[in-house]
């Protein structure tokens, strides 16, 4: 089945550091790519769609400043958390999808924790 | 507003017997539903859809069944066996336009031996 990469798995950190999650589709050419936050006991709440080589969409209440995502080609987006504090500590999913009816396939996240 | 609702937090089942995890949803622009098995610490892993042309729809020991009248969606596992213990995420989202899910707030599915 397809394959989401999402690299590194765990991020312990300090307050100001700004932390790169990347998101690979491994076996398909992902025309779109999703990231989301879970906070514990919680759903997954979708944070941006990107699509390849356009601007990020933004949820509403997400700042687009804080999380900088870049879908640069078919097979890699990445989230960077910028000037991380503990507040942004969570664990952090992306997916991809191929063709428009395709399932989402998701990453293993990644558990960011900050200092 | 909570589009996508999974009402029970958790549920226990014996080894073997079935499985049955319930969803409702309230927009009535959803024509498309999946579910997900979700295990602590690993990305959720999609297993089943289901389009709202159907009713129902099988792979192996999954079924989902699509009630639109009720906006109710349920996921049968049967026979249920240990390694089906997960968390339970049923997802909607409309299959023209934007492609991203709703999630439910999940279902922790214990199965007992």
């Amino acid at each position: 089945g397809a394959v989401v990469s999402q690299h590194p798995s765990r991020v312990i950190c300090k307050s100001g550091t700004s932390v790169k999650i990347e998101c690979r589709s491994l076996d398909f050419q992902a025309t779109t790519m999703f990231w989301y936050r879970q906070f514990p006991k919680q759903s997954l709440m979708l944070m941006a769609t990107s699509n390849e080589g356009s601007k990020a969409t933004y949820e509403q209440g997400v700042e687009k400043d804080k999380f900088l995502i870049n879908h640069a080609s078919l097979t890699l987006s990445t989230l960077t958390v910028t000037s991380a504090h503990p507040e942004d500590s969570s664990f952090y999913i992306c997916s991809a999808s191929g063709r428009n009816n395709q399932p989402q396939h998701f990453g293993d996240g990644t558990r960011l924790s900050i200092l | 507003d909570q589009q996508v609702k999974q009402n029970s937090p958790s549920l226990s089942v014996q080894e073997g017997r079935i499985s049955i995890l319930n969803c409702d949803y309230t927009n009535s622009m959803f024509d498309y539903f999946l579910w997900y098995k979700k295990y602590p610490a690993e990305g959720p892993t999609f297993l089943i859809s289901i389009s709202s042309i159907k009713d129902k729809n099988e792979d192996g020991r999954f079924t989902v069944f699509l009630n639109k009248s009720a906006k109710h969606l349920s996921l049968h596992i049967v026979p249920s066996q240990p390694g089906d213990s997960a968390v339970y995420f049923c997802a909607a989202r409309r299959i023209q336009g934007a492609q991203k899910l709703v999630f439910g707030q999940g279902t922790r599915l214990t199965i007992n031996p």
